[in-house]
């Protein structure tokens, strides 16, 4: 089972509100990542997690904070965004952050900021 | 400076004919190499992948050649079918001080006509 799962599927907010989107996965896998994507480019990686601890955040402003319960749930909490944060945002895991290549990726949160 | 090229932005192909597609890397330390496909408003799916010490790796439909030589990579697709139709990204995966990250090319987008 390489399946990994996100909602919501689709978020509208506006720029006030305080929101969290949600990824599991249960593949075992002790690495798990948020993405960025806009239209027609590559995903942006944005954070890393690895046992459940942050290990890489590529320099994303404060209003994205992430959070991982644990090994199986990642979290994505939204404030005070602006409307060029609208994007598709993708988790993605893999096996572990340095021994494996693979990252499977989930179906997204659709994210427009009005 | 993108380390990752797909040069072709987008390529029509006829169903049952081939499809191949290109990606060129400037970075020798790249030691792996996947494929991705993607579907609007869903997240990548993984293809295949190659390590650096193969030259083809085959898995059903799809083949993935590597020239180390020439630092290129293609993903041949026979026989090409209209489900085929997404954008294709190619990425390498590489260390990152403690982490593995996949560095992105910008996709292609294949159209398969019926």
């Amino acid at each position: 089972d390489t399946e990994v799962t996100q909602t919501p599927k689709h978020l509208v907010m506006g720029m006030t509100n305080k929101k969290s989107l949600k990824c599991e996965q249960h593949m075992g896998h002790r690495a798990m990542y948020w993405y960025k994507q806009k239209a027609k480019k590559p995903p942006e990686l944005m954070f890393v997690y690895s046992y459940e601890k942050l290990s890489i955040n590529e320099s994303v402003p404060s209003r994205f904070s992430p959070e991982c319960p644990n090994s199986s749930l990642l979290n994505l909490h939204l404030h005070a965004l602006q409307p060029e944060d609208s994007a598709l945002y993708l988790c993605a895991s893999s096996q572990s952050r340095i021994a494996s290549y693979e990252q499977y990726f989930g179906p997204g949160t659709r994210l427009t900021v009005t | 400076d993108q380390q990752v090229k797909q040069n072709s932005p987008s390529l029509s192909v006829q169903e049952g004919r081939i499809s191949i597609l290109n990606c060129d890397y400037t970075n020798s330390m790249f030691d792996y190499f996947l494929w991705y496909k993607k579907y609007p408003a869903e997240g990548p799916t993984f293809l295949i992948s190659i390590s650096s010490i193969k030259d083809k790796n085959e898995d059903g439909r799809f083949t993935v050649f590597l020239n180390k030589s020439a630092k290129h990579l293609s993903l041949h697709i026979v026989p090409s079918q209209p489900g085929d139709s997404a954008v294709y990204f190619c990425a390498a995966s590489a260390f990152s001080g403690n982490n593995r990250k996949l560095i992105w090319g910008l996709g292609t987008s294949l159209a398969v006509n019926p």
